[in-house]
C-alpha cells in the first residue's frame, strides 16, 4: 500500500519570498512517480510537477523545484518568488506509473502581499 | 492539450433519487479513467478504476452498487450515485489517462462536480 503524509496543513509566505512544502510517502513499488498538485478555489486540479522516482536529479518547472530523497522517502516543493496566483492548496500525490493516485492530506498555501 | 470535461458542475437532488455525473476526454482516448471524491478541507480519495469495456474496480469500502460506473466507450465515464443520501454529498472528480506521444502516460483531471443532497 502507499501512503502520502502532509505535516503541515498550512503555511503562509510574503510575495517575492521562496517557500518550501514537505512530503513523505511511504511505498513497496519500485518503480513509481511523485506529483505536487495545486488545486486553487476552483478546485481543478493541476499538475504542477512530476518526478519519476528512477531520476536521481530533482524536477524543475520555471519557479517549482523539488527536493527529492528517494532514501528518505521524502518530496519537498520548492516555491521560488512566490506570487498572489500561487495561493492554493497544494497536494503531494504518488502513483505507479500514471494509475491510480494517491493524496496527501494537503498544506493550504497564502501568499501574504 | 488534453481536456476532460465534467458535467455536470453541480448538483442539488432530493434525498433517494439517483444522480448521473459524466467524465469526457474530449481529444483523446482514454481506456482508463478514475474517479475521486472530495469532502469538504479533505484530501481526494480514490473510490473506482473505470476501464473501458469491463467492470470498474472499486476502492475497499466504496459500495459499488451506490456508485455504478460506466464506461462503454474510449470516450466517456459516467458515475452514478443511486439512492442519493445527504451524506454523498461531496465533490466528484474525475481524470483520464493518456498517452502522449515523446512523454508518456498523462493524468488529466476533470473540472469536479459538487454534489449537494438535501
Amino acid at each position: 500500500a502507499q501512503t502520502v503524509t502532509q505535516s503541515q496543513p498550512e503555511m503562509s509566505v510574503q510575495e517575492a519570498e521562496t517557500v518550501t512544502l514537505s512530503c513523505t510517502y511511504d511505498t513497496s513499488e519500485s518503480d513509481y512517480y511523485l506529483f505536487w498538485y495545486k488545486q486553487p478555489p476552483s478546485r481543478q486540479m493541476i499538475l504542477v510537477i512530476r518526478q519519476e522516482a528512477y531520476k536521481q536529479q530533482n524536477a524543475t518547472e520555471n519557479r517549482f523545484s523539488v527536493n527529492f530523497q528517494k532514501a528518505a522517502k521524502s518530496f519537498s516543493l520548492k516555491i521560488s518568488d512566490s506570487q498572489l496566483g500561487d495561493a492554493a492548496m497544494y497536494f503531494c500525490a504518488t502513483a505507479q506509473g500514471a494509475q491510480k493516485l494517491v493524496f496527501g492530506q494537503g498544506t493550504r498555501l497564502t501568499i501574504n502581499p | 492539450g488534453a481536456v476532460v470535461s465534467q458535467h455536470p458542475s453541480w448538483v442539488i437532488c432530493k434525498s433517494g433519487t439517483s444522480v448521473k455525473i459524466e467524465c469526457r476526454s474530449l481529444d483523446f482516448q482514454a481506456t482508463t479513467m478514475f474517479w475521486y471524491r472530495q469532502f469538504p478541507k479533505q484530501s481526494l480519495m480514490l473510490m473506482a478504476t473505470s476501464n473501458e469495456g469491463s467492470k470498474a474496480t472499486y476502492e475497499q469500502g466504496v459500495e459499488k452498487d451506490k456508485f455504478l460506473i460506466n464506461h462503454a466507450s474510449l470516450t466517456l465515464s459516467t458515475l452514478t450515485v443511486t439512492s442519493a443520501h445527504p451524506e454523498d454529498s461531496s465533490f466528484y472528480i474525475c481524470s483520464a489517462r493518456a498517452y502522449i506521444t515523446g512523454v508518456g502516460e498523462k493524468l488529466f483531471f476533470g473540472s469536479g462536480t459538487q454534489l449537494s443532497v438535501l
